[in-house]
C-alpha cells in the first residue's frame, strides 16, 4: 500500500536535546510538508520541499530544521531553540495541482 | 494574506441528525477549497475538494459547494452517525503548483447514539 510513513508516534525530549522526526513516503510524491498542530489553532506550515535538496521556510520555520537528500524522505528536527515543542506533528505530500496526503503524526513531548 | 475561518465547535449532534459546519475564506484569486476529516489520533484524510466556483464535493454521504459570492464553503450530510465523530478542517489551497495549504482552526463534532 502506497503512503506516509511516520516514525515515531511518540517522542520525548529533554530540556537542551535536539530530536528527528521522520517521514517516508512510496507515493513518488514531488513535494513534502511538515505542520505543526496545536489545540485550537489547526495546521501551521513549518517547512516545505517541492524537490530534491531544496526547501522553503513556512510560516513558523524557527527552531526547527529540514532536510531532503532523497525524493521519499523529509526528516525535521526540532532543535533546543524551539522553546515550545510539545505538539503533534505531521508530514504531507503532493504533485502538483493534487490534494495532500497526509501521515499519522508524531506527538513530541517535552520530559 | 489568504485565510480560512470555521464555525467553533464541539458540534454535539444525535446520531441520524442533519449537520451542517460552516467554513468561510478570503483569498486573492481563485482556490480549490478542502475538507479534511481527523480521527482521535491519526492525521488527516482528504474528505472531499472542489477546484472552482459552484463545483459540488461530495463522499461519503458529506457534500459542499464552492459559493464565490459568499466566499463559503459549508459542509452537511443528511444524516450523521456515531462513526462520525472526529475533527473536521476546511483548508483552501491556491491553484499553481504544489498547493500550500492554509487551514482552519478545525470543528470537533461529537455524535451520540
Amino acid at each position: 500500500d502506497g503512503g506516509i510513513t511516520q516514525s515515531p508516534k511518540y517522542l520525548f525530549r529533554k530540556e537542551g536535546q535536539n530530536v528527528t522526526l521522520s517521514c517516508e513516503q512510496n507515493l513518488n510524491h514531488d513535494a513534502m510538508y511538515w505542520y505543526r498542530q496545536d489545540p485550537g489553532q489547526g495546521l501551521r506550515l513549518i517547512y516545505y520541499s517541492q524537490i530534491v535538496n531544496d526547501f522553503q521556510k513556512g510560516d513558523i520555520a524557527e527552531g526547527y530544521s529540514v532536510s531532503r537528500e532523497k525524493k521519499e524522505s523529509f526528516p525535521l528536527t526540532v532543535t533546543s531553540a524551539q522553546k515550545n515543542p510539545t505538539a503533534f506533528y505531521l508530514c504531507a505530500s503532493n504533485d502538483q495541482n493534487q490534494p495532500q496526503h497526509f501521515g499519522d503524526g508524531t506527538r513530541l513531548s517535552i520530559l | 494574506g489568504n485565510s480560512v475561518t470555521q464555525m467553533e465547535g464541539p458540534v454535539t449532534l444525535s446520531e441520524e441528525a442533519f449537520l451542517t459546519i460552516n467554513c468561510t475564506y478570503t483569498a486573492t484569486g481563485y482556490p480549490s477549497l478542502f475538507w479534511y476529516v481527523q480521527y482521535p489520533g491519526e492525521g488527516l484524510q482528504l474528505l472531499l475538494k472542489a477546484t472552482k466556483a459552484d463545483d459540488k464535493g461530495s463522499n461519503k454521504g458529506f457534500e459542499a459547494t464552492y459559493r464565490k459570492e459568499t466566499t463559503s464553503f459549508h459542509l452537511e450530510k443528511g444524516s450523521v452517525q456515531v462513526s462520525d465523530s472526529a475533527v473536521y478542517f476546511c483548508a483552501l489551497g491556491m491553484n499553481t503548483g504544489f498547493q500550500k495549504l492554509v487551514f482552519g482552526t478545525g470543528t470537533r463534532l461529537l455524535v451520540s447514539p
